[in-house]
């Protein structure tokens, strides 16, 4: 099987950096991705791992290791549109997206 | 480009009644997924075709069950709908798979009174 855990909830302030963690236990996974869902819409494609390492893009950053079952996602000089759940997901044979629960993040003024 | 449509975005169903959904994918995305988000369960895996051909299939029961079209537009339909059915489906297509990022649509919010 395929556990996935995420924080819950988190706050940060306004230009702050934060980072939102996803720990797994799986027999196998082709990569890991990261998608922001704002409150009632859809998911929306942040980033994706497929080795270890950390990949940058732009504001937001995402790192993988695989021997440690771990990944996060860094959120840098937060702005209030980054209020939002953030999802981490795994990706399995033809495109199955296994998702965490989700951590809502609410970024403060 | 136009991005993935979902119709209807809102739906009211009784128990017992069936539904279908219907995705069309952005165009020259070959792969359409479908999941349902529910507060309880959050999203889930259902089923993903490609070229017209379900390739994968989630843990639901065989209520839940779709198809696609040769143009890459797929339907899920649930038959037999139950109140836990009450949920946001979500469909996202792909131009192919693995590394290849998930675009959602809007999502069809299914409501079972």
């Amino acid at each position: 099987g395929q556990n996935i855990d995420q924080p819950t909830e988190m706050t940060a302030t306004e230009g702050a950096i934060v980072q939102i963690n996803c720990t797994y236990q799986t027999s196998g996974f082709n990569g890991l991705f990261w998608y922001q869902q704002h409150a009632g819409e859809a998911p929306t494609f942040l980033s994706y791992n497929v080795l270890d390492g950390l990949e940058e893009k732009g504001r937001f950053s995402s790192f993988l290791s695989r021997s440690k079952g771990y990944s996060y996602l860094l959120l840098k000089e937060l702005q209030m549109k980054d209020s939002a759940s953030y999802l981490c997901a795994l990706s399995g044979g033809y495109n199955k997206l296994i998702f965490g629960a989700g951590t809502r993040l609410a970024v403060h003024p | 480009k136009a991005g993935v449509t979902q119709t209807p975005r809102y739906l009211i169903k009784t128990r017992g009644q069936q539904v279908t959904l219907s995705c069309s994918p952005i165009s020259g995305h070959r792969s359409v997924s479908w999941y349902q988000q529910t507060p309880g369960q959050g999203l889930q895996f259902l089923f993903e075709y490609f070229s017209e051909t379900q390739r994968n299939k989630g843990n639901f029961p065989g209520r839940f069950s779709g198809r696609q079209f040769s143009n890459s537009r797929s339907e899920m339909n649930v038959s037999t709908l139950e109140l836990g059915d009450s949920a946001l489906y979500l469909c996202a297509s792909s131009l192919a798979q693995g590394k290849y990022e998930q675009y959602f649509g809007p999502g069809t919010r299914l409501t079972v009174t």
